[in-house]
């Protein structure tokens, strides 16, 4: 079981916003950021969003991070068949001296 | 362009050890924070270690703790991670990551496979 709280899955049509949710608790939150990766099957990781809202040089504007309290968001506006792929969450675990991850939610396309 | 490519994975029995390297180019390797991140067949991603950048400071996760060494060597550019005491459930595929507070650049992975 994942330190971070992600939902397994979400889905929309294309054109659709829909968002993906990330639930800690203070030890890791604090005042740790957040990042999200995004992963396509059989290929590595890649950054997508760091330090809970900002976007790596070539990641399109439809993705956006937020953050609140001990939750976190990602969302996709204008979705597009090229987003389906698994969106992970991570910071940094001030009590497990750890980076931790959510378990991972796959984004499906309609 | 930054540039990770690991090596070193394969089959190995339980109880064995296997040693992963990383070579990185493109980048002044010894300014970075280097990491092991691993991720098992149809699962998710886990954190396994990290190394600074001049070797001093050293972080495990617990299912880590005394049974891997992660190391580097600034003068090949070469990042390492030598796994012992390895267990069917370290089975994986494991990336070597750049990044102090966020994970910038992955390399492609190597499968490590535990299993007699």
């Amino acid at each position: 079981q994942s330190v971070l709280t992600q939902p397994p899955s979400v889905s929309g049509p294309p054109g659709q916003r829909v968002a993906i949710s990330c639930s800690g608790s203070r030890s890791n939150f604090g005042s740790n950021p957040m990042n999200w990766y995004q992963q396509y099957p059989g290929t590595a990781p890649k950054l997508l969003i760091y330090s809970n809202n900002q976007r790596p040089s070539g990641v399109p504007d439809r993705f956006s991070g937020s953050r609140s309290g001990t939750s976190a968001s990602l969302a996709i506006s204008g979705l597009q068949s090229e987003d389906e792929a698994y969106y992970y969450c991570s910071t940094w675990d001030d009590t497990l001296v750890a980076w931790v991850f959510g378990g991972g939610t796959k984004v499906t396309v309609l | 362009e930054v540039q990770l490519v690991e090596s070193g994975g394969g089959l190995v029995q339980p109880g064995g050890s296997l040693t992963l390297s990383c070579a990185a180019s493109g980048f002044t390797f010894n300014d970075y924070w280097m990491h092991w991140v691993r991720q098992a067949p149809g699962k998710g991603l886990v954190w396994v270690s990290r190394i600074g950048g001049d070797a001093y400071i050293t972080t495990y996760a617990d299912s880590a703790k005394g049974r891997f060494t992660i190391s580097r060597d600034n003068a090949k550019n070469t990042l390492y991670l030598q796994m012992n005491s390895l267990r069917a459930e370290d089975t994986a595929v494991y990336y070597c990551v750049r990044g102090w507070n966020k994970f910038d650049s992955w390399g492609q992975g190597t499968l490590v496979t535990v299993s007699s």
